[in-house]
């Protein structure tokens, strides 16, 4: 089983609509989780990190389920310059990261 | 501020050639990480330092493959010799103790033919 697994997708979702994304762990221990987007043929930048409690972003929510082993990134009223890939890190010192979700907002 | 800078950006060589990246972190960050980008695989890390000195080097792919950091400005990825298999991106990407954030390059694509 691989230590960060993702949907690849591709979701393609309409403007304005929600979507949520998930992503499972295989290391109990995991201390620190966190979504990075990444655009076509460009390097990946952070998103937002997940705490346990949840946290929020504007548009963005990202959720911690310890128990299940997963995390969650939430995105609503989508636009356009949402697509892109997402992918889901776990860590602090070995940032482990998920293959990734593509998502493509349509107009 | 500078960021992470890698080079070269772009380079296509033959099989059993060597390939030299190179990588300056963000000055004052203490962690250096090397990630291998393919579609079919994602995102793997290589090899990552912690104050110049190699701490876990269990992704690098086989011998091929050597990763060294002489100082704290300053990072090479080896590849020796070159095959086809290794075309993808590498990215080199630096963080600091005590943040959670961390920084990629912009990457460097090699095509390897």
């Amino acid at each position: 089983r691989k230590e960060v697994e993702q949907d690849p997708g591709p979701f393609n979702v309409p403007e304005g609509a929600t979507v949520a994304f998930n992503c499972t762990y295989s290391n109990s221990a995991s201390q620190s989780f966190f979504w990075y987007r990444q655009d076509c043929r460009k390097e990946p930048k952070l998103l937002m990190s997940v705490y346990s409690s949840g946290n929020e972003d504007g548009r963005f929510t990202a959720q911690l389920n310890r128990a299940s082993q997963y995390i969650s990134l939430l995105i609503r009223d989508s636009k356009l310059s949402d697509s892109a890939t997402y992918l889901c890190v776990r860590d602090t010192y070995k940032y482990i990261f998920g293959t990734g979700t593509r998502l493509k907002v349509l107009a | 501020d500078a960021g992470v800078i890698q080079s070269p950006r772009h380079e296509v060589t033959e099989m059993g050639q060597e390939v030299t990246l190179r990588c300056k972190p963000i000055s004052g960050h203490d962690y250096l990480f090397w990630y291998r980008q393919t579609m079919m695989r994602g995102l793997e890390l290589l090899i990552y330092f912690n104050n110049n000195v190699p701490i876990d080097d269990s992704g690098m792919p086989e011998d091929r493959f050597s990763a060294k950091m002489p100082n704290a400005s300053f990072s090479t990825l080896k590849i020796q010799p070159s095959e086809p298999r290794d075309s993808a991106v590498y990215f080199c990407a630096s963080s600091n103790t005590g943040t959670d954030t961390i920084y990629f390059g912009e990457g460097s694509w090699l095509t390897v033919v």
